[in-house]
Formats: C-alpha cells, structure tokens, sequence
C-alpha cells in the first residue's frame, strides 16, 4: 500500500498566486481530511469529506481557500490569492469508517511557502 | 464536544517506561479515545485508540480509567525514537467516527 500521496512536497510561490495542494487517499477509503499546521497554531484541521462529499468546512480560515473532492481517489486543497500567512505544512489525511476509532492514515505533507 | 488535557512536556530516559496521561472529564458514552504521534519532520501518525478496556499493541498500552475521566498511554520502553509530540483526542462530530480535532499534545523527549 502506497499510503496517502501528497504533491507537491515543497511549494514556494509568490503572495497573490494561485496555489493548489493535490493529495490521493489510500484506496477503499472513504473519509479525507485536510489539515494545516504552523508553530503558532499548531495542527488545525480545515475541512473534511465524506464519500466524496465536504461534511464539515468550519475551519478553513476564508473564501481564499477551497477543497474539492471530485472522485473517491483525489482530492485538492486551492489557495487563491495566496498570502504569506498561508505558509505551513499541509497534511492530507484519510480513513476507512468501518468500525468507530478507524485509524487516521496521513501522508508527508506539502510545505508552502509564500514569499 | 469533549476536551482533553495533558501536560504540555515530558522528559524520560532510554529503555525506561513512559505514562503520558490524559484527563477528559466530559468524555461521553460513546467516545473512543484516539492516541496519535507526531515525531520530527513527519506527519502524525496513529498509535492506539480505545474505548473502555485497557488496550495494546505492539508501539503502547492505553490504560482507561474506570469512570473513563481519563486514560494513560504507556510506552513500555522508551527509546530515542520514541520522541515526539503525542496527542489525546476524542472525536467530535457527534457520530461515531467524526473528525479529529489536535490539541497541543506532550512533547516527549527521551535521554539516552
């Protein structure tokens, strides 16, 4: 099993471009999560789909930010305009909801730096 | 939704157990009790998780109090690759699996 795949591993892009984080959850899964994290904020989770459907976006930060889930094997996180605030690691997580206490399964992250 | 609390760092030697514990007061009936980690430079990664009896595996044990209030994690003995940030979190959501929201956790360090 390849685990979940996150790309690209590093960003660095410019304040006020477009930035779009792409991440393909393990196979059979049917949950994803993207999360954020920062030293200040620590990990914050931003939104999370169920079977390909965003169940719950209270956390992403503004309408800079969107999340789309089109099939069950990729999903992308945009950032537009992107703003030096923005710069963290963005991890993609994802499970399979057969039994409650499923295991969260995270990939390596996308470092963003916005300069 | 339930909160938990853990200290904010603890230190252990090498080959030597570890206690990480966890106080979740307002735990419901129905929360399971997640334990992930984090080391260095990766991304978190799952550890144990249970409900109401004492769980293991082969990384832990998760001891649950009776009342559940609060549970302890144990590394049975540490070693330098045990170092992380570790983190106790009860779903939210109010379904069974719900999202994991990650709090500040312990950071663990280990001296050799």
């Amino acid at each position: 099993d390849a685990g979940v795949i996150q790309s690209p591993r590093h960003e660095v892009t410019e304040m006020g471009q477009e930035v779009t984080l792409r991440c393909k959850p393990i196979s059979g899964h049917n949950s994803l999560f993207w999360y954020r994290q920062t030293m200040m904020r620590g990990l914050e989770l931003l939104i999370y789909f169920n079977n390909n459907v965003p169940i719950d976006d209270s956390g992403m930060p503004e309408d800079r930010f969107s999340a789309k889930m089109p099939n069950a094997s990729f999903s992308t996180l945009k950032i537009q305009p992107s703003e030096p605030r923005d710069s963290a690691v963005y991890f993609c997580a994802s499970r399979i909801d057969v039994t409650p206490g499923s295991p969260l399964h995270f990939g390596n992250g996308t470092r963003l730096t916005v300069t | 939704d339930a909160k938990t609390t853990q200290p904010n760092s603890m230190e252990s030697n090498e080959e030597e157990p570890v206690h990480l514990p966890c106080n979740h007061s307002t735990i419901s009936g129905t929360d399971y009790i997640h334990w992930y980690r984090q080391l260095p430079s990766q991304g978190p990664e799952y550890v144990i998780h249970g409900l109401t009896s004492n769980v293991n595996n082969r990384m832990a044990s998760l001891a649950i109090a009776e009342d559940r209030k609060s549970s302890t994690l144990i590394l049975h003995r540490a070693t330098l690759r045990d170092a992380a940030v570790y983190y106790c979190i009860l779903p939210s959501g109010g379904t069974s699996y719900g999202k994991l929201t990650f709090g500040q956790g312990t950071i663990l360090t280990v001296h050799p």
